[in-house]
């Protein structure tokens, strides 16, 4: 357990429509990032906050936003899905968001767009 | 454009002989690598890593091997035991634009054989 958890684990919707996925960092961690991993591909970096700002962003569509609350949880919005959206959302955690800094990832959430 | 590369999708190994995962990248300014383990319905958890003053790091059964000139890293697993079935993603970040950036490869899937 990373001490990172990711709300819902799985998702079921259909083509354009919202959803939002929940991630609670571990209890001291600055940082958070969000990842995208599609079917048989690597890790897609997506955005990164550290205490609340927006500190790097990937390539992250803008249909997708972010955000980091004061209480250090984030919420990554994705609106008017696609069939090719579905993929596993990671989120991921850091006490600095310095690269050097080890990031603790969440199990994912698994989206399926129908 | 993928600047981070795992050209194996899959390796297998017999137990106790020594596994090697190999990654390529084509960014000279990254400047920190690392390797990432993850198991089936988990997120990745981070396994070791390296900066680019270094050629070699070492940690128990797990050696990373930098090639800068080659923009080659390399993962040594010795002895391989069948609890390191799993798949590696190797990671890169770094450099002047890409500071707060990961950049994973598509991931090896390495089997260890009893």
């Amino acid at each position: 357990d990373s001490g990172v958890t990711q709300t819902p684990k799985h998702l079921i919707t259909a083509t354009g429509q919202r959803v939002t996925l929940r991630c609670s960092p571990r209890s001291g961690d600055l940082s958070v990032y969000w990842y995208q991993q599609s079917l048989d591909q690597g890790l897609q970096f997506l955005i990164q906050y550290y205490n609340g700002e927006e500190r790097a962003k990937g390539n992250i569509l803008e249909r997708f936003s972010a955000q980091q609350f004061p209480d250090l949880h984030s919420e990554l919005n994705l609106s008017s899905l696609e069939l090719g959206d579905s993929a596993l959302y990671f989120c991921a955690s850091s006490v600095e968001g310095r690269s050097y800094n080890e990031q603790f990832f969440g199990p994912g959430t698994r989206l399926t767009v129908l | 454009d993928q600047q981070v590369k795992q050209n194996s999708p899959s390796l297998s190994v017999q137990e106790g002989r020594i596994s090697i995962l190999n990654c390529d990248y084509t960014n000279s300014m990254f400047d920190y690598f690392l390797w990432y383990k993850k198991y089936p319905a988990e997120g990745p958890t981070f396994l070791i890593s390296i900066s680019s003053i270094k050629d070699k790091n070492e940690d128990g059964r797990f050696t990373v091997f930098l090639n800068k000139s080659a923009k080659h890293l390399s993962l040594h697993i010795v002895p391989s035991q069948p609890g390191d079935s799993a798949v590696y993603f190797c990671a890169a970040s770094g450099g002047l634009y890409n500071f707060n950036k990961f950049y994973f490869g598509s991931g090896t899937k390495l089997n260890v054989k009893p």
